[in-house]
């Protein structure tokens, strides 16, 4: 089974300031996808931004952009310009499909935004 | 665009019940999957459905089942109910036909057992 780890419980940045997120994930795969998903208090998840693996560039949306490291199986992501709305559990996920095809998540890092 | 939907919202159970937890998908996606995530993790896959049949299954006992009906909308059962089953479970949609790999998200069921 595939592992994705965020190794930050908690994080927490000032309004306006730059927060960086963390990923790892475990895989021998060579074509899969990477997710930033956005959980708020009113529980409903919500895709950031999306990092397809065969793509080298940086996935952006906006003020989120993905530092993506395929080599180190490594997947972080920037929030720039924090808002006060960004405050959630931000969740990593890995996807490859195959039959059978899942959503393995990490165990998410709740982000503060201080005003 | 009608979104992801579930139903209940809330749930309380006791052990040794069963229940059925409800999701209609997004409009134009025929796939469904099942997550369950417990307080503080992230979510736990259960199962997939994609035209009607199971297409996929995670670390879940048998007693987790699921059906998908013609409009693609799902039902997940969980029979004899225990403790560690209280959780928030969510449903996502899909589409197959666009590699299946976006998947949106519904507000989830919150279940508790007691």
């Amino acid at each position: 089974a595939q592992t994705v780890t965020q190794s930050q419980p908690e994080m927490s940045v000032q309004e306006a300031e730059t927060v960086t997120l963390s990923c790892t994930y475990d895989t021998s795969e060579s074509d899969y996808y990477l997710f930033w998903y956005k959980q708020p208090p009113s529980r409903q998840m919500i895709l950031v931004i999306r990092q397809e693996a065969y793509k080298q560039q940086n996935a952006t949306e906006n003020r989120f952009s993905v530092n993506f490291q395929k080599a180190a199986k490594s997947f972080s992501l920037k929030i720039s310009d924090s808002q006060l709305g960004d405050a959630a559990m931000y969740f990593c996920a890995y996807y490859r499909w195959y039959t059978g095809n899942q959503f393995y998540f990490g165990t998410g890092t709740s982000l503060t935004v201080i005003p | 665009e009608t979104g992801v939907t579930q139903s209940p919202t809330h749930l309380i159970k006791t052990r040794g019940q069963q229940v059925t937890l409800r999701c209609s998908s997004q409009s134009g996606h025929n796939t469904v999957s099942w997550y369950q995530q417990a307080l503080g993790q992230g979510p736990q896959f259960i199962f997939q459905y994609y035209r009607e049949e199971e297409n996929g299954r995670g670390n879940f006992p048998p007693r987790f089942s699921g059906l998908q009906f013609p409009n693609y909308s799902s039902e997940l059962n969980v029979n004899a109910l225990e403790l560690d089953d209280s959780a928030l479970y969510l449903c996502a949609s899909s589409s197959q036909t666009s590699g299946g790999n976006e998947q949106f998200f519904g507000p989830g069921t919150r279940l508790t057992v007691l």
